[in-house]
């Protein structure tokens, strides 16, 4: 089946930080959602993009729809000890899979104050 | 607060034991789904649904069953459990098949099989 694959698996940053991650395919998405999973919490969408080469803020968050489709970014500016958490990407192609959103494995995030 | 609510949040239960997780939403969506998340796993489909009375199969089904009588609620059940589906479950819903709006999601519940 489809997956995507979501780096890094986790990564250790200094409070101030920008941090990049990204979600590659081999199958084109319609949407790509990115997701944040606080601990003992469930997962909270943060951004959604739906055109290719389409480019979305939400506050420090920026993220991006690749242009050929099969890829997303997430960059996050100046962190802040609040973002630690899960980053889940996430796909969906209404021509497969019966619409269902296909998850990356997360990206761990965890902020040194 | 409008949203998903899981119930129980936390249960350990003994291997061959049943139970029934209880997902339930107040936003009116059509579509509901039910994941199961592991340590390097990511979150996996286990069952979903498209509307009341109609349930489907995920990525991982097998030794799980569904049901969704009710519009606002969708129920997972483990006739055997076994100590595999230690894990923490959740629940999620949407408007249709992921699009505007994403999944909505539940705090998730807890199950330990020992």
């Amino acid at each position: 089946g489809q997956q995507l694959n979501q780096s890094p698996q986790s990564m250790f940053i200094q409070e101030g930080e920008d941090v990049s991650m990204n979600c590659t395919s081999s199958s084109i998405f319609n949407t790509w959602l990115w997701y944040k999973q606080d601990p003992g919490e469930g997962p909270v969408l943060l951004i959604a993009l739906y055109k290719a080469g389409e480019l979305t803020s939400n506050g420090r968050l920026t993220a991006q729809f690749g242009i050929t489709r099969k890829d997303s970014f997430l960059n996050i500016s100046a962190s802040i000890p609040s973002d630690v958490g899960i980053y889940f990407c996430a796909g969906l192609n209404y021509g497969g899979s019966q619409g269902n959103l296909i998850f990356g494995k997360g990206t761990k995030l965890s902020v040194k104050p | 607060n409008a949203g998903v609510t899981q119930t129980p949040k936390f249960r350990v239960l003994k291997t061959g034991q049943s139970m029934t997780l209880l997902c339930a939403q107040d936003m009116n969506h059509e579509y509901m789904y039910w994941y199961r998340q592991d340590p390097g796993m990511g979150l996996r489909l286990i069952h979903y649904s498209v509307g009341e009375g109609t349930t489907a199969k995920g990525e991982v089904p097998d030794g799980y069953n569904v049901s969704r009588l009710k519009k606002q609620n969708f129920l997972l059940g483990l006739e055997s459990a076994a100590p595999s589906q230690t894990s923490v479950y959740f629940c999620a819903s949407s408007y249709g098949p992921g699009a505007l709006n994403g999944y909505t999601f539940g705090s998730g519940t807890r199950l330990t099989v020992v």
